[in-house]
């Protein structure tokens, strides 16, 4: 059974800063890795979609990695914002085919970026 | 992205009613899937809406407390039966696009109170 890990629970930086969110997995046959945000109370945005086949994706000020042997993500943020204060939440597809909506997910990251 | 709209936002109910959801997408839209997010907890799967004919419940949802219609490619719905406090949660709806990359869009989401 796949288990996914976020790391840290909640992260609390300066405007500006570059930062690290990590994600972890146990089973390393993914489909695919994908990237979300969601604000309060709120539904979830795509951010980024990693294939397994694919080491990163990069999205303006967003990189996601991808090392399926050490079964590991991370999302790096670059020059954070205010604006960028969400929960960030990592989530893995085991399978294709029918399988394409079975997303297991982490617990998130609470990030908060203060003026 | 995929447009995914949900309605009602949020609610609050009484112990013992029930609640249909409706989840409106666009025509991108070709698999169609429910998820729940309990408070404090992350995303949970609950079914995937099949067109024209019974959902495909994940482990622990059954068709009685949660019955699932998809009467179409671009409509379904979501009823949460016979109500408990435990109901208490967000209930998302998702989307994939016809296009080969398994990545998944959300609605915004229906928040449940149930009194």
């Amino acid at each position: 059974k796949q288990e996914v890990t976020q790391i840290p629970a909640a992260l609390s930086v300066p405007e500006g800063e570059n930062l690290v969110l990590n994600c972890s997995f146990t089973d390393s046959a993914i489909y695919n890795l994908q990237w979300f945000r969601q604000d309060p109370g709120k539904g979830l945005t795509s951010l980024l979609l990693i294939q397994s086949s694919q080491r990163e994706q990069t999205s303006g000020r967003l990189n996601a990695s991808l090392d399926k042997s050490s079964g590991r993500s991370t999302l790096y943020i670059a020059a954070s914002q205010p604006g960028d204060s969400a929960t960030y939440l990592c989530a893995l597809n085991n399978a294709g085919g029918t399988s394409y909506g079975k997303l297991t997910f982490g617990q998130g990251t609470i990030l908060t970026v203060h003026p | 992205s995929a447009v995914i709209s949900q309605k009602p936002s949020r609610d609050i109910c009484q112990r013992g009613t029930s609640l249909t959801i409706q989840c409106q997408v666009d025509s991108q839209v070709t698999m169609m899937f429910w998820y729940r997010q309990q408070p404090g907890q992350s995303l949970t799967l609950i079914a995937t809406a099949n067109q024209g004919s019974e959902a495909t419940y994940e482990s622990g949802f059954v068709i009685d407390k949660f019955p699932i219609s998809r009467p179409n490619l671009t409509f379904s719905t979501l009823t949460v039966s016979n109500m408990s406090p435990e109901d208490s949660s967000i209930y998302l709806c998702s989307g994939k696009k016809g296009a080969n990359t398994g990545e998944l869009f959300f609605g915004e989401g229906s928040r449940l109170t149930v009194l």
